[in-house]
């Protein structure tokens, strides 16, 4: 079966430091994973996508990587800001499927 | 910058109504999609629509049906609403798997059945 696991499932951190989210999937055949952020009552915002054959993606302080061989693919938040607090989600596109299927996400408060 | 507008950010209703939620795309993209997101359960796949008046069943249809009559449009329909439909529901819209595109959320519709 096809899943998206993410872990922890929370994270508390203060402000500043650097941090890693990490998503796991179960199968490497894959078109491409994307992350989003999620903030309380709203929809997702598309913060990285990487395709297949690529090994990361960065956009300011984020940085995604994903290893399709191992499964995996981490999300790095540099000096992290009170603002980033909000809930994290990881989304693959499984070859055969038509839809992103969708970790459960990891809550993150960055304390001021 | 790709907007995926929802028609109601809140909606109440009562048990046994027929409920429109309709979702509105700008970027002529041909796939749409439904979920809903509950606490504990993350986001599930009701329906998606990969052209017009195009549809597959996601992994909890149950309870509901979809409309696409044109292209930037995507309808979700509850026949008759219950209780256990209470939650967030969120439209999506992208090109199709494999061209590289992300996909992009509309805000959400918080729907409640009373």
């Amino acid at each position: 079966k096809q899943e998206v696991t993410q872990i922890p499932a929370a994270l508390s951190v203060p402000e500043g430091e650097n941090l890693v989210l990490n998503c796991s999937f179960t199968d490497s055949a894959i078109y491409n994973l994307q992350w989003f952020r999620q903030d309380p009552g709203k929809g997702l915002t598309s913060l990285l996508l990487i395709q297949s054959s690529q090994r990361e993606q960065t956009s300011g302080r984020l940085n995604a990587s994903l290893d399709k061989s191992s499964g995996r693919s981490t999300l790095y938040i540099a000096a992290s800001q009170p603002g980033d607090s909000a809930t994290y989600l990881c989304a693959v596109g499984f070859v055969g499927r038509r839809a992103l299927t969708f970790g459960s996400g990891t809550r993150l408060q960055v304390q001021p | 910058d790709v907007k995926v507008t929802q028609s109601s950010r809140y909606l109440v209703k009562r048990t046994g109504e027929k409920v429109f939620l309709e979702c509105v795309q700008d970027m002529d993209h041909e796939n749409m999609f439904w979920y809903r997101q509950d606490p504990g359960l993350g986001l599930r796949l009701i329906y998606f629509s990969y052209d017009v008046k195009m549809k597959e069943k996601g992994d909890i249809p149950e309870g509901y049906s979809v409309s696409r009559e044109k292209k930037e449009r995507f309808s979700l329909i509850l026949e008759s609403a219950s209780t256990n439909q209470t939650s967030m529901y969120l439209c999506a819209s992208r090109t199709p798997q494999g061209s590289g595109s992300p996909l992009h959320f509309g805000n959400g519709t918080r729907l409640t059945v009373t």
